[in-house]
Parts: structure tokens; sequence; C-alpha cells
């Protein structure tokens, strides 16, 4: 069984550039939701994709946005980079029983670590 | 206020001892609780979860879960210097539609001296 993985580890942009993160679910997976993580802080939730749709996101602007893969790989692309964004970028797949309700436990990548200058 | 609250720490404590880790919340609706480790420079790797109120042990790892004080605390035994790390809890609720987002502490650093 194969982990989460992402890439790259490290990405250094400046201001106004637009960037691309991967991730790949763990193996059996089909849901991936994305967090972003600033120094000493926890987790912050962007947004989560089931079935190739997004089908929750937090409180981030538009210029976050993602897609699913049907092979349940994702991306996250961020459009004009503001310094704030610099940030560990972390990707957490999970497998949603597809029922009303998800219980689904999230197991994270060691996530991407982004630099805007 | 933040919807969950945790101690930054950092705490250190001599090898062998007992840790005890702890966050608040005030969103009533969390009914998922869990506690991921986090190495530096790493991702949140999954220690416990945990559904509703109660008590879970998994090895030397103790979660515990107090609804009505919307308080939940992670007890390490014989503390080791592997076991330095940030902890982070994290708890979700139910919500309809198979839609899970993760609420996390801002988390706790440990560091468990020889």
């Amino acid at each position: 069984e194969t982990g989460v993985t992402q890439s790259p580890t490290h990405l250094i942009k400046t201001r106004g550039q637009q960037v691309t993160l991967r991730c790949s679910s763990q193996s059996g997976h089909n849901t991936v939701s994305w967090y972003q993580q600033a120094l000493g802080q926890g987790p912050q939730f962007i947004f989560q994709y089931y079935r190739e749709e997004e089908n929750g996101r937090g409180n981030f602007p538009p210029r976050f946005s993602g897609l699913q893969f049907p092979n349940y790989s994702s991306e996250l692309n961020v459009n004009a980079l503001e310094l704030d964004d610099s940030a560990l970028y972390l990707c957490a797949s999970s497998l949603a029983s597809g029922g009303t309700y998800s219980t689904d436990t999230q197991y994270f990548g060691p996530g991407t670590r982004l630099t805007v200058l | 206020q933040k919807e969950v609250e945790q101690d930054p720490g950092p705490l250190s404590v001599p090898e062998g001892a007992i840790v005890s880790l702890n966050c608040t919340y005030s969103n009533s609706a969390f009914q998922y609780f869990m506690w991921y480790r986090q190495y530096s420079r790493k991702g949140p790797e999954l220690l416990m979860y945990t559904y509703s109120s109660g008590n879970k042990e998994d090895g030397r790892f103790t979660a515990q879960v107090d609804k009505s004080s919307k308080y939940i605390s992670l007890f390490i035994r014989d503390s080791q210097p592997s076991d330095s790390a940030t902890y982070l809890c994290a708890m979700s609720e139910q919500i309809s539609g198979g839609y899970n987002k993760l609420i996390f502490g801002a988390g706790t650093r440990l560091a468990v001296h020889p």
C-alpha cells in the first residue's frame, strides 16, 4: 500500500506568479483534501474533492482552485501569489463511503513548502 | 475566539515522564476527535481517532474526550526522545453530503530529553 505523495517538495515563487502543486492519494482512497499550514500554526482547510468535484471549501479566495482526476490524484492551483501564501501545503486522502455522512479518516502527505518572495 | 484552542508550548519533559496534551473547543457539533503527530518539516501522522466521549488506548498513548466540558486530552506514558514532535489535535462534525473538513488546533511542541 502506497501512502500519500506530493510534488514538488519545495518551491520558490515571486509575488503575482501562479503555482501548481500535485498530490497522489493513498491506494484505494477516493477523496482528497488540501490544507495550508503557516509556520507555527495548525493546518487550515482549503477544499475537498470527491468524485472529481469540489464538495466543500474553507475560507480561501477563488484564486485557490483545484482539480481531481479519474485516478483520484489532485492538483492545487494558486493564482496571483501573495507573500502570505508562503506556507506548507498539505494534501490528505481518505476513503469516503458514499453515504449521507462522511466519517472517513484523513491521511496526510509530506507537504509542499511554498515560499513567495 | 478560535474554534479549537491548544497551548503551543513548548513542553519539555525528561525521558520516561507522563505527558498530558490538551485541547478545548467551542463547537458542540464536533463528534470526531483526532490526534496527529508532526515531526519537523513533515506531514501530520495520525496517532489516535475517537468518536464521541470516552477513552481510547493504543500502546503508550491514551486519548480522552469529554464532550460535556468540550475538552480532549492525549496522554503519553513512558515518553521517549523519539516522541519529540508537534502534536496537533483535530476535530470534525458530521456534515450531510459526505463532506468532511478537519479543524486543527495550533499544535503543542513537545521535547523529551534523555
